[in-house]
């Protein structure tokens, strides 16, 4: 299986704060990967697939990059609905595998 | 709208088996995969397979390979996850979520069902 390495594991930022978040595959995934936010109690919430595309609905503000085994989500200023947990998708090959995750913490 | 409703909570002693249903509605069921994934207390997702509503056909992750069956009944516009020899370590909320194209992402999630094993 193909494994999703996420760092960090957590950050903290403050409101306005630029905030990156990377992912690494074990093997190349094309641009296979999606990112999902999470927060506490709910579901997982899509936000980005194929790696830079943007979910209906989801603010500008976060953006996706990366192809081959490397990816990043940004989110260009941090809002205070966005502190959640990130967590990265490959989709590459049909057994799927998430990432360890990122909690976005305040500062 | 597209929603996923789920069962509801269970309690299992360990070796028994568990049946967890999401129920689709707001789109047409066979046109989209049906994905299981877990997640533990304090823990990160874990993808458990997926199941082809048309076909039927499944795809499990190695882990769960002998011990999961998913299946679904399309008069119903209903999935089931059913996982057996249950231990503790199986306690966690289960959640099944849409996926296909593009990218086989999971845009629609159910709202999770908490599954406790303890004796």
């Amino acid at each position: 299986d193909i494994q999703m390495t996420q760092s960090p594991s957590s950050l903290s930022a403050s409101v306005g704060d630029r905030v990156t978040i990377t992912c690494r595959a074990s093997q190349t995934i094309s641009t296979y990967l999606n990112w999902y936010q999470q927060k506490p109690g709910k579901a997982p919430k899509l936000l980005i697939y194929a790696a830079s595309s943007l979910q209906g609905g989801v603010p500008s503000r976060f953006t996706g990059s990366g192809s081959g085994t490397d990816f990043t989500l940004t989110i260009s200023s941090l809002q205070p609905e966005d502190f959640a947990t990130y967590y990265c998708q490959q989709s590459f090959m049909t057994r799927f595998t998430f990432g360890g995750g990122t909690k976005v913490e305040i500062k | 709208q597209v929603q996923l409703v789920q069962s509801g909570a269970e309690v299992k002693k360990p070796g028994a088996s568990v049946k967890v249903s999401c129920k689709a509605s707001g789109y047409t069921f066979t046109n989209y995969d049906i994905n299981w994934v877990r997640q533990a207390t304090g823990q990160g997702l874990e993808w458990m397979g997926w199941m082809n509503p048309i076909s039927g056909n499944t795809n499990y992750a190695q882990k769960f390979q002998g011990r999961v069956t998913m299946t679904r009944n399309t008069s119903v516009s209903t999935a089931y996850m059913e996982l057996s020899s249950l231990r503790s370590e199986d306690t966690a909320i289960y959640y099944c979520a849409r996926g296909g194209s593009p990218a086989s992402a999971f845009d629609f999630w159910g709202q999770g069902a908490l599954v406790t094993v303890s004796s």
